[in-house]
């Protein structure tokens, strides 16, 4: 079985604090992993995959495989960072759809 | 290129009605999901479309829920009779044929309240 735990409901910071969104997840295999983020009133889209290990918007996230996680960074948070952000994992086998977590809301005060 | 397509956006209904959602993938995208969001909750896979053929339906409550996509574009969930429980934001994604580099694209839901 695959999941994604990501602890914090909320986490609220100030502009320019630094930011860090946390993404546990269990999986016996290689996953890949995801995040998505869902700005409002617009769809849920791909923020950045680990695989591709590049920064979008100024996050990056690293996958840890001995602690399983892949906690989302970002070093100067910005007032448009304020969005709902989803940890997701697919497995290297068979069902190619994807395992969220619950989701973390990011309000970034000015 | 044109996103993901779904209506209607918003549906109200009241137990044991019945409720049918549409969406229309990305042209050319050969597998298309359909997702099950409750409020609080990451999205939720009920089925998953590689062309017209289902891959995954592990997780559809089979009993009252039923989809399709006929000629391998457009898709229609049905849920009948609906439940209470059954009140969430209903997600369409579709993607490429499924690889390590492909991405899921999202509709903007159907927001189904079940009264």
């Amino acid at each position: 079985a695959q999941r994604v735990t990501q602890p914090e409901k909320l986490l609220s910071v100030f502009k320019g604090a630094p930011v860090e969104l946390k993404c546990n997840y269990s999986y016996s295999g290689s996953p890949e992993l995801f995040w998505y983020v869902q700005y409002s009133r617009q769809r849920l889209q791909l923020l950045l995959r680990h695989i591709s290990r590049e920064s979008i918007k100024g996050f990056t996230a690293d996958l840890n495989k001995g602690e399983t996680s892949f906690h989302l960074k970002k070093p100067f948070a910005q007032e448009e960072d304020s969005a709902m952000y989803y940890c997701a994992l697919r497995g290297d086998t068979g069902r190619r759809a994807l395992t969220f977590g619950s989701g973390t809301r990011l309000q970034v005060q000015p | 290129e044109a996103g993901v397509a779904q209506s209607p956006r918003y549906k109200i209904i009241e137990k044991r009605q019945s409720v049918a959602f549409w969406c229309n993938p990305i042209s050319g995208h050969a597998t298309l999901y359909w997702y099950q969001q409750i409020l609080g909750q990451g999205p939720k896979l009920l089925i998953q479309f590689q062309n017209n053929g289902v891959v995954d339906d592990s997780q559809l409550p089979k009993d009252r829920f039923s989809a399709e996509r006929l000629k391998g574009v457009d898709s229609t969930l049905k849920i009948q009779p609906a439940k209470l429980e059954d009140s969430a934001v209903y997600l369409c994604a579709s993607s490429t044929i499924p690889r390590s580099t492909d991405t899921q694209y999202f509709g903007p839901g159907t927001r189904l309240t079940v009264l």
